[in-house]
């Protein structure tokens, strides 16, 4: 059974702080993973992408993949009350060229 | 703008009763996915489309019913035989079927038993 794993949660991280949330994979041939973010009561939204491993940089968010642990972790930085959501983590199954194995999702708090 | 709509936002279903959840897009995207949520857990697919007048069934399809006449639209009908319904539907679509692709979703529609 390929599983994303992530803690639930909820994470608590002070306002202006670094936030990391983690999701270990266990399909060794997954090549692509996905963050998304989903604010309570609204759909998932695209947060970040990457492919390749090491990090990747977008404004206040860094994505980081390291196949060969099989983990992958966001970073964001400066953390805003705004940013308090669930983010979820997926992976491109190898197994399916066309489905993702998706994470239950950490709920993240920021205090103000 | 472009985007995916999902139509209704709520919706309550009798028993006995099958309901069809809309689902449109003006991405041009080839193709479309159902998800469902339920509290506190991860999305499961319940069917997904990769080109009009095919699809194929995901981890839970049972009781529910698709169809793919355009590339516009991919509408789910949740069916008497899902005995358990309630929870949260989202659709979603990517540039092509190819799971490298991200998935951009719909605002999703609720599904409530009256």
């Amino acid at each position: 059974q390929k599983e994303v794993e992530q803690n639930s949660g909820p994470l608590s991280v002070p306002e202006g702080a670094i936030a990391s949330l983690n999701c270990t994979y266990s399909d060794r041939g997954s090549q692509s993973f996905f963050w998304y973010r989903q604010y309570s009561g609204k759909s998932p939204e695209l947060i970040m992408f990457i492919y390749s491993n090491g990090d990747k940089e977008d404004g206040r968010f860094t994505a980081q993949l390291n196949k060969a642990s099989q983990y992958v972790s966001l970073l964001i930085r400066d953390s805003q009350p705004s940013d308090s959501a669930t983010y979820l983590c997926a992976g491109a199954s190898s197994g399916s060229n066309y489905q993702l194995i998706w994470g239950a999702g950490t709920k993240l708090i920021i205090k103000p | 703008d472009g985007g995916i709509t999902q139509s209704p936002k709520y919706l309550f279903r009798k028993e006995g009763q099958n309901v069809t959840l809309s689902c449109e897009q003006n991405l041009n995207h080839d193709a479309m996915y159902w998800y469902r949520q339920d509290p506190g857990q991860g999305l499961r697919l319940i069917y997904y489309s990769q080109i009009v007048n095919d699809f194929q069934k995901g981890d839970i399809a049972e009781g529910y019913s698709v169809s793919r006449e355009k590339k516009e639209s991919f509408p789910l009908t949740v069916t008497s035989a899902q005995k358990n319904p309630t929870a949260f539907y989202l659709c979603a679509s990517s540039n092509s079927g190819r799971s490298n692709q991200p998935q951009h979703f719909g605002d999703g529609t609720r599904l409530s038993i009256l």
